[in-house]
């Protein structure tokens, strides 16, 4: 299982950030979760979100507001966009399979794409 | 929704043993058998190192091992090698279909 992401690497401030997850190797239909997880310089892991096959989402609270996560079947694609860039945006982006259950109370990523460094700036 | 409680560092010399803690809440740690931890390396992305509290994904180590009491989960590295300086990272589901990290750990071979 191989993932890469794809994208700007910069982006405005206020500005929308687009960024696509390509996966190789599994099948996207294949009954995982897929998920975004950022890092900010020198700082630790946030979970973006994550989506089924079905286009079921899954949001962090605290980003819900501003993230839209689709899945693309046909091209076995995920993507991300973010609105209202700010500087605090400023992290490497991660996707990854995500086993999520909710209904099992699981929860890890197995595979990650190596990141891209988005920085916002004017 | 606060991150995990890990130690910001932890240290040990070659061929000891390391234990690195992992605290949540009833909400997150206590409430689900769903704690995995990740290893870094600068400038790489994370790597599952135990998922399921105490679970060891096909190739990791068995000098890897994860517990779970209360709302506290632990990651012991055993035989500690120079390989293992990393940061580590705990993840937890958490209630209402979320998932949380901890801070993250720095690990040290001295």
């Amino acid at each position: 299982v191989q993932l890469q992401e794809s994208g700007p690497g910069v982006v405005k401030p206020s500005e929308t950030l687009s960024l696509t997850c390509g996966v190789s190797g599994f099948p996207i239909s294949g009954g995982y979760y897929w998920g975004w997880v950022r890092q900010p310089p020198g700082k630790g892991l946030e979970w973006i979100g994550s989506i089924y096959q079905s286009g079921n989402t899954h949001y962090n609270s605290s980003l819900r507001s501003r993230v839209t996560i689709s899945v693309d079947t046909p091209k076995n694609q995920f993507s991300l966009k973010l609105s209202s860039m700010i500087a605090a945006d400023t992290a490497v982006y991660y996707c990854a399979r995500h086993l999520h259950s909710p209904d099992m109370g699981r929860t890890y990523f197995d595979y990650w794409g190596q990141g891209i460094l988005v920085t916002v700036s004017s | 929704q606060s991150a995990l409680t890990q130690p910001r560092s932890v240290s040990g010399s070659p061929g000891q043993s390391v234990t690195i803690a992992c605290t949540g809440t009833s909400s997150d740690v206590g409430g689900y058998d769903s704690v995995s931890w990740y290893q870094q390396y600068p400038g790489k992305a994370p790597k599952l190192m135990i998922y399921d509290v105490n679970k060891r994904p096909s190739g990791v180590p068995y000098r890897f091992s994860g517990s779970k009491s209360g709302n506290t989960a632990s990651l012991t590295i055993s035989g500690l090698q120079a390989e293992d300086e990393a940061d580590y990272y705990c993840c937890s589901y958490a209630d209402t279909y979320s998932l949380i990290f901890g801070g993250g750990t720095k690990l040290t071979v001295l």
